[in-house]
C-alpha cells in the first residue's frame, strides 16, 4: 500500500534550536518528493521538491534530505524562528500511479 | 498576481443543504485539483481536471460534482451537505501534471450541520 508516514506528530522547540522531522514513505514507483509548509488557517506552500537523483535540497534555512534507497526524507530546520510553527507536510508523487500520497503532517511550535 | 483564491472562506450548512465553492486562479494553469482536509489526516484529493471543459475523479468523489467552464476557475459542488463533509477544502493549480509543483489556495472551512 503506498503511504506516507511522518514523525513525530508533534513537536515543540524553543527559538533559536535545531530541529528535524522525519518522513518515511512506501510509494512504488517514486518520482519525486516534496515538503510543504503550512500555516495555521493558511494553504500549503513548497518548500523543496526533490526527484530520486537528488540527496539534498537547501531552501534558506531549510534542509531537505532524500535517501531513495531506504525509502527515508528528512527536512532540517535551522536556527528556528517563531514564524517557524505551522505544519510540515511530506508528500511523494507516483509516477506510475501519477498520483499524490500525503502524509499527515507534523505540527511544529517554536516558543520563544 | 493573487496566485489561487477560495471563496467564500468559512461556510455553515445544514444538512441537505447545497453549495458551491469556487477557485480561481491567474497564473494560466493548466491543472486544477479540489483537496479536502481532516484532523490527522493527509490531504485526500477528491476531483481534479487537467484543462478547461474536463473533471475527473480522484481519491473521494462521493458527495462532490465539478465543472471547469473557463481555464482559470474550477469550481466544487456539494449537492446535499452531509455532516461527514464538514472539513476544510483547499484548491491547488499546477502548470502541468501533479508531478510538478502545486499552488494551494487559503482553504475553505465548511460546518455542516
Amino acid at each position: 500500500k503506498n503511504q506516507v508516514e511522518q514523525s513525530p506528530q508533534s513537536l515543540i522547540i524553543l527559538e533559536g534550536k535545531n530541529c528535524t522531522l522525519q518522513c518515511n514513505y512506501t510509494v512504488s514507483p517514486f518520482s519525486n518528493l516534496r515538503w510543504y509548509k503550512q500555516d495555521t488557517g493558511r494553504g500549503p506552500v513548497s518548500l523543496t521538491i526533490m526527484t530520486f537523483s537528488e540527496n539534498t535540497k537547501s531552501n534558506g534555512r531549510y534542509t531537505a534530505t532524500l535517501d531513495a534507497d531506504t525509502k527515508q526524507s528528512s527536512l532540517h530546520i535551522t536556527a528556528s524562528q517563531l514564524s517557524d510553527s505551522a505544519s510540515y507536510i511530506c508528500v511523494v508523487f507516483s509516477g506510475g500511479y501519477n498520483k499524490l500520497i500525503f502524509g499527515a503532517g507534523t505540527r511544529l511550535a517554536v516558543h520563544p | 498576481n493573487a496566485g489561487v483564491t477560495q471563496t467564500p472562506k468559512f461556510r455553515v450548512l445544514k444538512t441537505g443543504q447545497s453549495m458551491t465553492l469556487l477557485c480561481a486562479q491567474d497564473m494560466n494553469h493548466e491543472y486544477m485539483y479540489w483537496y479536502r482536509q481532516d484532523p490527522g489526516m493527509g490531504l485526500r484529493l477528491i476531483h481534479y481536471s487537467v484543462g478547461e471543459g474536463t473533471t475527473a475523479k480522484g481519491e473521494v468523489p462521493d458527495g462532490y460534482n465539478v465543472s471547469r467552464l473557463k481555464k482559470q476557475n474550477f469550481l466544487l459542488g456539494l449537492e446535499s451537505a452531509a455532516p461527514s463533509q464538514t472539513s476544510v477544502y483547499f484548491c491547488a493549480s499546477s502548470y502541468g501534471t501533479a508531478k510538478e509543483t502545486q499552488y494551494f489556495g487559503p482553504g475553505t472551512r465548511l460546518l455542516v450541520l
